[in-house]
C-alpha cells in the first residue's frame, strides 16, 4: 500500500548548520504535510503543500512538493536548539484519504 | 481557544484489562482521528470519526474501538489489553474530514501494559 519513507532516520548537527530531510513514496500524493513533534507533545503542523512543484516557507523552514508527486523535502536553515525533535512527513492516501505518516527524522543538535 | 485535550495523560494497565481514553477536540471541530505511536511502527492511523460516524478505519484488530458523541468528544476503547498495546495514543481534531483540513493533535495518552 502507500507508504512514506523518510530519510535520514536521525541527524546529529551543530547549531547554526542547515538541515535537509526528505520523504519518498512509491505512489503519488496530492498533499504533503510536514509535522514536528517535541518530547511529550503531539505533532504540530509546520507546512502543508498542495501543488506539485510548490515551494513554501515558514520562517527558517522551507518545504517542496516534488514534481513527480512522489517526494517532498524539508529544509531548516541556521538550526537552533529548539529545532530538536522528530519531523514527520504525512499525506492523505489517494484511495481513502487516510492520513499516513512517515516514521520520522529525529534531529539532534550537538552542544 | 483551547487546544485538543486528552485524558488521562498516563495510564498503567495489566494484560487482559480494558481501557478507555478520552479526547476533547477544539471547539467547532467535527472530526476526531486517533493514532497509535510506537518507536518501531511510528504513527499509525486507528480510526476517524466525523459527526458521530466512523468514516475511516486503520488496520487494527477489533479490540480497538471508538465512538464520538454529539458534542464531538470522542472515546477510544481497547479491550483485552496485550503487551504490544503499550504506546502513545494521539487524538487529532479538524474542522472537517482530516484528508481535507489541517489536523491539530493533543498531547497524547501514554499507555503502559504490564
Amino acid at each position: 500500500g502507500q507508504q512514506l519513507n523518510q530519510s535520514p532516520q536521525s541527524m546529529f548537527i551543530q547549531e547554526g548548520e542547515d538541515v535537509s530531510m526528505n520523504c519518498t513514496s512509491s505512489s503519488i500524493f496530492n498533499t504533503w504535510l510536514w509535522y514536528k513533534q517535541d518530547p511529550g507533545e503531539g505533532p504540530v503542523l509546520l507546512i502543508a503543500l498542495y501543488k506539485a512543484g510548490e515551494l513554501t516557507s515558514n520562517g527558517r523552514l522551507t518545504a517542496q512538493f516534488g514534481i513527480t508527486r512522489k517526494d517532498s523535502f524539508l529544509n531548516i536553515s541556521a538550526s537552533i536548539p529548539s529545532d530538536v525533535g522528530i519531523y514527520f512527513c504525512a499525506g492523505p492516501r489517494l484511495r481513502d484519504d487516510k492520513i499516513i505518516f512517515g516514521k520520522g527524522t529525529r534531529l539532534h543538535i550537538l552542544p | 481557544k483551547a487546544g485538543v485535550t486528552q485524558t488521562p495523560r498516563y495510564l498503567i494497565k495489566t494484560r487482559g484489562q480494558q481501557v478507555t481514553l478520552s479526547c476533547s477536540p477544539i471547539s467547532g471541530h467535527r472530526s476526531v482521528s486517533w493514532y497509535q505511536q510506537t518507536p518501531g511502527q511510528g504513527l499509525q492511523f486507528l480510526f476517524e470519526y466525523f459527526s458521530e460516524t466512523q468514516r475511516n478505519k486503520g488496520n487494527f484488530p477489533g479490540r480497538f474501538s471508538g465512538r464520538q458523541f454529539s458534542n464531538s468528544r470522542s472515546e477510544m476503547n481497547v479491550s483485552t489489553l496485550e503487551l504490544g498495546d503499550s504506546a502513545l495514543y494521539l487524538c487529532a481534531s479538524s474542522l472537517v474530514l482530516a484528508g481535507y483540513n489541517e489536523q491539530f493533535f493533543g498531547p497524547g495518552t501514554r499507555l503502559t501494559v504490564l
